[in-house]
This record gives structure tokens, sequence and C-alpha cells, in this order.
């Protein structure tokens, strides 16, 4: 069935270090795929989303390129810094107005 | 994009007894989605809600613990019937408007004790 997965966690760096958080998907047909950040104690916030191959989404620093080739949709962001500490989660969407499906979650730890 | 009213933030219960959230969106949409998250773990979907028909619910999930009423387009309930411990766990509603994404209420956190 359609899954995504997510590199294991935590993931601890230092302040303005490089970030990349893995994902692959397996799903049929062409999904939509999407970086959620939930901060400690907050809800889901959308970070970035793309509809479809080559698409890059962006927000706040952080991109991510839909790679069909690859199924791969890896979170980066140049220069990470304490407030980007959260747990970030993957997703897919088969199709429009069905529901997501998450990864495991990658939390992330920032230190100064 | 949405703006979706979630309630309550939070609560304590009893085991055996059953609590029942809301969710509250500003717009006209077509399924609505409940998912359970339990203490750090991931999104699991519990059901789609789609207005006018009985919801549909995930492997795992029954109407018989968690009920789910969709009366209109705009709000929709979710029970957690029965409650026991390892019902324990964030649930939250989820609606997709059409070219702004997936958004999602604040969450429910549940205690039950």
């Amino acid at each position: 069935g359609d899954s995504v997965t997510q590199m294991e966690g935590p993931v601890t760096l230092s302040e303005e270090a490089f970030l990349t958080i893995n994902c692959t998907y397996t799903a049929t047909g062409y999904p939509s795929l999407f970086w959620y950040v939930q901060y400690p104690g907050e809800g889901l916030q959308l970070l970035l989303k793309a509809t479809k191959a080559d698409d890059k989404g962006s927000n706040k620093g952080f991109e991510a390129t839909y790679r069909k080739e690859t199924t791969s949709f890896h979170l980066e962001k140049g220069s990470v810094q304490v407030s980007d500490s959260a747990v970030y989660f993957c997703a897919l969407s088969i199709q429009a107005g069905t529901a997501l499906i998450f990864g495991k979650g990658t939390t992330l730890s920032v230190s100064s | 994009s949405a703006v979706i009213s979630q309630k309550p933030s939070r609560d304590i219960c009893q085991r055996g007894t059953s609590l029942t959230i809301q969710c509250q969106v500003d717009s006209q949409v077509t399924m609505m989605f409940w998912y359970r998250q339990q203490p750090g773990q991931s999104l699991t979907l519990i059901a789609t809600a789609n207005q006018g028909s009985e919801a549909t619910y995930e492997s795992g999930f029954v109407i018989d613990k968690f009920p789910i009423s969709r009366p209109n387009l705009t709000f929709s309930t979710l029970t957690v019937s029965n409650m026991s411990p390892e019902d324990s766990s964030i649930y939250l509603c989820s609606v997709d408007l059409q070219g702004y994404g997936y958004t999602f209420g604040s969450g429910t956190r549940l205690t039950v004790v």
C-alpha cells in the first residue's frame, strides 16, 4: 500500500549546520508531497508542499524537491537555528480530497 | 487557508466515560479527517467524515468506539467512548482546501485516568 518512510531521529545539530531529513515514498499514481512541522506543545503546521515531479517547495529557508525517479522528497535547510527544533513529518496525498499518509516523524534538536 | 477551531484543547477524563471533540471550519468542505497521535508517535487516520453519509473508518477503528457526526459542511464531532488509559492521545481534525493544502486543528490532548 501507499506509505512514507522517514529517516530515524533524533537529529542533533549545532546552530548554522546544514540539515537534511530523508523522506521516500511508495504510492500508485502521482501523489502530492508535504512536509509538516510540529513545535513542542503545538499543532501541526504545513511547512511546504509539491504537487508534481520536479516541483520544489520552499518556506522559511527549508526546501524539498519532488523526485519521481527516486521517489523522494528530502527536506533541506542550509543553516538551522535553535528555533527550528521540532518534529518534522513527511506526508503524501494520493489525490485531492483523500487523507494524508504520514511518515513516523523526525525530531530535530538544534543547540547554540 | 481554512481556519479550524477544535475544542476542547485538553481534558482529563475518568476511564469508562466518553468525550466528544468538536471541530468547526470557517469554510464549507466535503471531507473532514480525524487523526490520533499517540505519545511520541506519528498521526494515524481514524476516519473520514463526509457530510450526509456515514464516516469511513480505517482498520483498527470502529464506529462503536469512535462515533462521528457530520451534520453540515462546516462541522464535525468525534466521540471517544468508554475510555481507557490507552486512549490517551492527541486527537486532531483536518480538512483539505484544494489549492491551499491540508489544515489541522490545534488538537485535543486527552488524558484518561
